[in-house]
């Protein structure tokens, strides 16, 4: 089976960096997403990470520790714009099927 | 640029009532998913197709639903006789499945179809 976890809330301030973290156990792993939510709209794509390592896209970073079933994503330079939710998704190929499962999200409040 | 397109973005029906979403993937893209996702959660994997070949199907699908994508474009999602716990957000998403290369499981999400059963 599959679980994804990722804390449900946290806050920040305007201007300062934040971390989201994610823990992961898949048998099928092929990659890991990112996707940002806001309030009543659809995810939108932020980072895909296959290898250990950090990947690096303008103020939005994702890591990958395949090993240790782990992932971070960290945000920048905050904007208010960036407070929604964040989704560790873990792209899933056991049964011979490729399928993206969520976790339930870590919602962020920026304030100023 | 037409991204995945979802309709309709709003429904509110009466309990045992039938309902059906569409959606419209991105052209190119041979794989399409259905997701639902209530409040507070993350979206929930439902279904999804490989061109118009429907692959795998969650235990979350019951029996009321039903989905399709006959000419391996559009697909829709067909619910019957529709309880209260229906009420959520269906997600239709789409990607480009090829040979290697990480882009091709990068899946973009429509809008969304709100159902609100009454």
């Amino acid at each position: 089976g599959q679980n994804i976890d990722q804390p449900t809330e946290m806050t920040a301030t305007e201007g300062a960096i934040v971390q989201i973290n994610c823990t992961y156990q898949t048998s099928g792993f092929n990659g890991l997403f990112w996707y940002q939510q806001h309030a009543g709209e659809a995810p939108t794509f932020l980072s895909y990470n296959v290898l250990d390592g950090l990947e690096e896209k303008g103020r939005f970073s994702s890591f990958l520790s395949r090993s240790k079933g782990y992932s971070y994503l960290l945000l920048k330079e905050l904007q208010m714009k960036d407070s929604a939710s964040y989704l560790c998704a873990v792209s899933d190929i056991s049964g011979g099927y490729n399928k993206l499962i969520f976790g339930a999200g870590t919602r962020l409040a920026v304030h100023p | 640029d037409t991204g995945v397109s979802q309709n309709p973005r709003h429904k509110i029906t009466k309990r045992g009532q039938n309902v059906t979403f569409r959606c419209d993937p991105i052209s190119e893209h041979n794989r399409l998913y259905w997701y639902r996702q209530t409040l507070g959660q993350g979206p929930e994997f439902l279904t999804y197709f490989q061109n118009e070949a429907q692959l795998e199907k969650s235990r979350l699908l019951s029996d009321r639903f039903s989905a399709e994508r006959p000419k391996g474009s559009f697909s829709t999602l067909e619910i019957q006789r529709t309880e209260q716990g229906d009420s959520a957000m269906y997600l239709c998403a789409s990607s480009l499945v090829s040979q290697g290369g990480a882009s091709g499981n990068t899946i973009y999400f429509g809008e969304g179809s709100w159902l609100t059963v009454v």
